[in-house]
């Protein structure tokens, strides 16, 4: 198993650039999260999906779009990206709400 | 959302127990009560997670007191492996929804 894979690893953008950051996990884990992570600070959760084709917010969830067409794959969007979007950007997955969370290796995202 | 107090930084020796302390004074009926390890430029990893009493796994235990209040993550014997921020994770969200709320966590430093 590959667990939970984030690409890309880094990325630069300039303001107002879009991209999508893509996380796919091989564990048939129904839980999918995204969380930001910036200097000094604890985890941030942005958006989150309970399943296929279900998605909510967390607590940031502000200039981020998320969609869950397969149970695999959660992609993050950055619609217009701003400076105060650069950060450490980190997926999770875990089978059920409370069970253990399993973490990607991150993308490291800097905005100018 | 649960808010979660840990010390800042904590420093031990090598052999020593840690015992780290969390407050989660909002915690709600259904959560759970999660420690997670993160080293440098890596996603958190899982430590235990617990719901009342006592929990202990091959790394930790976890002790939760009957209000429920706070827990205490206890590491025997460290080493300097051990060197890593440690979060304390509960989650509660409006209408029963799950928003995982890590604390700014506890950097632990474990000296020869």
């Amino acid at each position: 198993n590959a667990g939970v894979t984030q690409t890309p690893k880094f990325q630069v953008l300039k303001t107002g650039q879009s991209m999508t950051l893509q996380c796919a996990q091989d564990m048939n884990h129904e839980y999918m999260s995204w969380y930001r992570q910036d200097p000094g600070m604890g985890l941030r959760l942005i958006h989150y999906s309970v399943g296929a084709g279900i998605t909510d917010q967390g607590e940031v969830p502000n200039g981020y779009n998320v969609s869950r067409s397969t149970t695999e794959d959660f992609p993050l969007r950055l619609l217009s990206a701003a400076p105060s979007q650069t950060s450490v950007y980190f997926c999770a997955s875990s089978h059920r709400v409370h069970y253990e969370q399993y973490f990607g290796p991150g993308t490291r995202l800097t905005v100018t | 959302l649960a808010k979660t107090t840990q010390p800042i930084s904590m420093d031990s020796y090598e052999g020593q127990e840690v015992n780290i302390t969390c407050s989660h004074n909002n915690i709600a009926t259904n959560d759970y009560i999660t420690w997670y390890q993160q080293f440098p430029s890596q996603g958190p990893r899982f430590i235990i997670q617990g719901y009342k009493t006592k929990v202990t796994n091959e790394v930790a235990s976890l002790f939760i007191p009957a209000d429920r209040k706070s827990s205490t993550l206890s590491l025997p014997r460290v080493s300097l492996s051990d060197t890593a921020v440690y979060y304390c994770l509960v989650g509660e969200g409006p209408g029963g929804s799950y928003i995982p709320t890590f604390g700014r966590g506890t950097s632990l430093i474990v000296h020869p």
